[in-house]
């Protein structure tokens, strides 16, 4: 079965430091894709990056960077020099290519940048 | 502008009371699909729609229902609003050109039901 892990119900870093935030994945399709949303306080999932389960390369988008480890199964995102406005929920997500578009979501990691 | 909008952004109803939420997207994506948020979780899938004629069920369909009335419009409508139904709802769009495409969202809406 399909799930998503993000062991950290929160986390508090202090400003211009780097951030990893944890997602680990269970799929047996060999194709999918995984995915970071940020949530703000005001309520609305902006979608930050994208990686293919092909993807030979660690995505990037600004300061924004997964760690994808295929064989440990996880797609940590990545945040360097952290910024007040990153503080947020964060949502790991995956969705197979194989099934329904169903993407399937992790419980959130809420992060706290400290000035 | 938004690419994906919702109306309304905010709406308090009461027990029983028929709502719609309505979401229309400039994107031009043939997918588009509901979504409800509760208080410190995840998403789960309402409705699903790959494009005008073709609309699925998900994860949480009972209570909902759903119209497609063009390819930039999906509403989202309760026939009898229940107070467990209080929640964040997002609208998503994706372009379906492949198994994995990227689902952008709307901004929300908060429903409350008294």
């Amino acid at each position: 079965a399909q799930k998503i892990t993000q062991t950290q119900p929160g986390m508090f870093v202090q400003e211009k430091e780097a951030v990893t935030l944890d997602c680990t994945y269970d799929t047996s399709d060999p194709s999918y894709g995984l995915f970071w949303y940020k949530q703000p306080s005001s309520g609305e999932m902006i979608f930050l990056i994208y990686q293919g389960s092909y993807d030979q390369q660690n995505a990037t988008e600004g300061r924004y960077s997964l760690n994808f480890q295929k064989a440990r199964k996880s797609a940590n995102l990545v945040i360097s020099a952290s910024q007040l406005g990153d503080s947020a929920m964060y949502f790991c997500a995956m969705k197979n290519v194989n099934r329904d578009d169903k993407i399937i979501f992790g419980k959130g990691t809420r992060l706290h940048i400290l000035p | 502008d938004a690419d994906v909008t919702q109306t309304p952004r905010n709406r308090i109803t009461k027990t029983g009371k028929r709502i719609m939420l309505e979401c229309s997207q400039t994107k031009g994506h043939d997918r588009m699909y509901w979504y409800r948020q509760d208080p410190g979780l995840g998403l789960q899938l309402i409705y699903y729609s790959f494009d005008v004629k073709d609309i699925n069920k998900g994860e949480i369909s009972d209570g909902y229902s759903v119209s497609r009335q063009a390819q930039a419009k999906f509403s989202l409508s309760l026939e009898s609003a229940i107070p467990n139904q209080t929640a964040l709802y997002f609208c998503a769009t994706s372009e379906g050109t492949g198994g994995w495409e990227t689902q952008y969202f709307g901004p929300g809406t908060r429903l409350l039901v008294l």
